[in-house]
């Protein structure tokens, strides 16, 4: 089966960093994906990983390692208006469009 | 650039009517859109996807007869939830990619209530 494993919940302080981690198994893989999805809002693209390595923008960063079936979301020097959910998704082709795997999401708390 | 709206944003409707979603990629044009619903608290679940001017792709275990899907233009694609029962009620969301945009973008969603 095809499956994206993510923390249920996180919590940290504002300012702080935190890291938000996201494994996978799936049949096919063109890239790691990350969203991030406030109560009520759709969700809103973050970053796209394609290749291993570490990708920049901003106070948030994404990381990939393809051989470890593995990312993770940075986020840098917390604010409260990150508060939100965070979901991975793998970028599938099937029939020549290309999918979205969704992991479950993280809840992201942040305390002041 | 790459905006999707969703209309309308929220929508109360009795047991048993039926509704219509639009979907409309405001700045580029859209090969290929995605319909998801989202239950509270739980990630985003594929209904279908829809090329323009082809038969939308159903997901497992969705119903092609109570969710038609139609992709007229490259800027629209409509969902309309047929017959409506209380246990369709859900945020449902669309989202748009195409040749001028690498990623899914997301319409704001669409809140159904029945009754």
């Amino acid at each position: 089966g095809q499956s994206l494993e993510q923390p249920s919940e996180v919590t940290a302080v504002e300012g702080a960093i935190v890291q938000i981690n996201c494994t996978y198994q799936t049949s096919g893989f063109y890239g790691l994906s990350w969203y991030q999805q406030h109560d009520g809002g759709a969700p809103t693209f973050l970053s796209y990983n394609a290749l291993d390595g570490l990708e920049e923008t901003g106070r948030f960063s994404s990381f990939l390692s393809r051989s470890d079936s593995y990312g993770y979301l940075l986020l840098q020097e917390l604010q409260m208006k990150d508060s939100a959910s965070y979901f991975c998704a793998v970028r599938d082709i099937e029939d020549s469009n290309y999918q979205l795997i969704w992991g479950a999401g993280t809840k992201l708390i942040i305390k002041p | 650039g790459a905006v999707v709206s969703q209309h309308p944003s929220w929508v109360i409707c009795k047991s048993g009517t039926s509704v219509k979603i639009e979907c409309r990629s405001l700045d580029f044009q859209a090969t290929t859109m995605f319909w998801y619903r989202q239950f509270p608290k739980q990630s985003l679940m594929l209904m279908a996807t829809s090329n323009e001017g082809s038969k939308a792709t159903y997901e497992q275990g969705v119903e092609k007869d109570k969710f038609l899907i139609n992709h007229a233009s490259l800027t629209l694609s409509t969902l309309t939830v047929t017959s409506a029962h209380p246990e369709d009620s859900s945020f449902y969301i669309c989202s748009a990619s195409g040749v001028s945009v690498s990623e899914q973008y997301f319409g704001p969603g669409t809140r159904l209530t029945v009754t």
